[in-house]
């Protein structure tokens, strides 16, 4: 059965600290994207990565990296976090442009 | 540039009634479409999909969904609703030419009263 996992269910982080949310995915898919989830907000795509060390930003990516060293693995990494990034955070994966698989996402609280 | 749009935010409905959530996208050519259900605190799941050919598409849950091309539309149906299908849905929108991104709809809420 196809699986993304992801690191962590809730995290709670402070203002300033670096945050890395870690996705592993066993399907052997080149895509991976990182989104973000607000209520009223739908899900905004931060990150895309369609091959190792490839990226491409996606609609909000200000404040946020990414690292894809390993086809299985997409980091996202928060430099610097700040209380507007409190959010959840779902990662997902796919083959092409067929359907996405999620991971069951991380509650990130910044304090 | 390819858009979902999703025109009911919340809908309600009483358990054993009939469901449809409506859809509607813009792209060129023949997209790749997608209903995902989320339920609360978790990630997406995959209902069904409509790449080409029949244009009916029965999906998990007893869900079911008909792409319209004059209409533009991939709306969501169940003839039954249960009381576990509560949650939220999404509408997604594929495309090959789009480096295998797709444009997800707001969602729209289903709530089933008893």
């Amino acid at each position: 059965d196809v699986k993304v996992t992801q690191s962590s269910r809730y995290l709670v982080k402070r203002t300033g600290e670096k945050v890395f949310l870690e996705c592993v995915q066993d399907m052997d898919h080149e895509n991976m994207f990182w989104y973000r989830q607000d209520p009223g907000l739908g899900l905004r795509l931060i990150y895309f990565s369609y091959d190792v060390k490839m990226k491409e930003k996606g609609d909000i990516p200000e404040g946020y990296s990414v690292s894809r060293e390993k086809k299985e693995r997409f980091s996202l990494i928060l430099e610097s976090a700040s209380t507007n990034q409190t959010s959840m955070y779902l990662c997902a994966s796919s083959f092409m442009a067929y359907e996405q698989y999620f991971g069951p996402g991380t509650r990130l609280t910044v304090t | 540039a390819q858009s979902v749009t999703q025109p009911d935010i919340h809908i309600t409905v009483s358990e054993g009634a009939s469901l449809e959530l409506r859809c509607n996208y813009s792209y060129g050519a023949t997209p790749y479409l997608f209903w995902y259900v989320q339920s609360p605190g978790q990630g997406l799941q995959l209902l069904l999909k409509y790449f080409s050919g029949d244009t009916l598409v029965q999906g998990i849950k007893g869900f079911e969904a008909e792409f319209k091309r004059s209409q533009s539309s991939f709306n969501l149906r169940k003839p039954s609703v249960h009381w576990s299908d509560a949650a939220e849905y999404f509408c997604a929108v594929g495309a090959v030419t789009n480096a295998g991104k797709s444009t997800f709809g707001d969602g729209t809420t289903l709530t089933v009263k008893p």
